[in-house]
């Protein structure tokens, strides 16, 4: 089966640009999370779907982040204007149900804003 | 006082010591904790999971939970090269999100 599938895999961009992330979860879950990785501040959730409705996303840092969900196996994370300080690795992932239940993740997004 | 905590490391170890990672959470409603295993580059996957208290073991790897000391441990025997990774390990409860510890990366040199 395949895995979540994210892209693009690496971003290098300027500051000022707008950044779209991209996520294609595991078919058959019903939840999808984004996170953040950075060294600084470890594994962090952003924001997360359940049935492509946005639930909670008291994880987004600002104004800035926006994330869709328009259909059940397709959502995107878009920053814009990007800034260096949101240069990390940007995970998507997926899960059938929600409490303890295993989440899967994609590869990442690796982003670097100069 | 974030509500899970791990000691960074890193971690070096020589191919097969027993390796000992722990982590520390606040929230006494968490129930579920879950250690994931982050390879360079890739994505974290689920290495063990345990619900409530007690132990689990699963080949070479063996998840603790103390629930009254709120200690999460995990240990690996006879470590081998390929375990080197960063390992998370991850906590909630029947309210709220899995809560994940920052990682600690482990290194086995062979």
């Amino acid at each position: 089966d395949a895995g979540v599938i994210q892209s693009p895999r690496h971003e290098v961009t300027e500051m000022g640009q707008e950044v779209t992330l991209r996520c294609k979860p595991i078919s058959g879950h019903d939840y999808l999370f984004w996170y953040r990785q950075t060294m600084m501040r470890g594994l962090e959730l952003l924001i997360y779907f359940n049935n492509n409705v946005p639930i909670d996303d008291s994880g987004m840092p600002e104004d800035r982040f926006s994330a869709k969900m328009p259909n059940a196996s397709f959502s995107t994370l878009k920053i814009q204007p990007s800034e260096p300080r949101d240069s990390a690795v940007y995970f998507c992932a997926s899960s059938f149900g929600q409490r303890g239940n295993t989440i899967y993740f994609g590869e990442g997004s690796w982003l670097t804003v100069v | 006082q974030k509500e899970v905590e791990q000691d960074p490391g890193p971690l070096s170890v020589p191919e097969g010591a027993i390796v000992s990672l722990n982590c520390t959470y606040s929230n006494s409603a968490f129930q579920y904790f879950m250690w994931y295993r982050q390879y360079s580059r890739k994505g974290p996957e689920l290495l063990m999971y345990t619900y409530s208290s007690g132990n689990k073991e699963d080949g070479r790897f063996t998840a603790q939970v103390d629930k009254s000391s709120k200690y999460i441990s995990l240990f690996i025997r006879d470590s081998q090269p390929s375990d080197s990774a960063t390992y998370l390990c991850a906590s909630g409860g029947s309210q709220g999100n899995l809560i994940f510890g920052k990682g600690t990366k482990l290194s086995v040199k062979p």
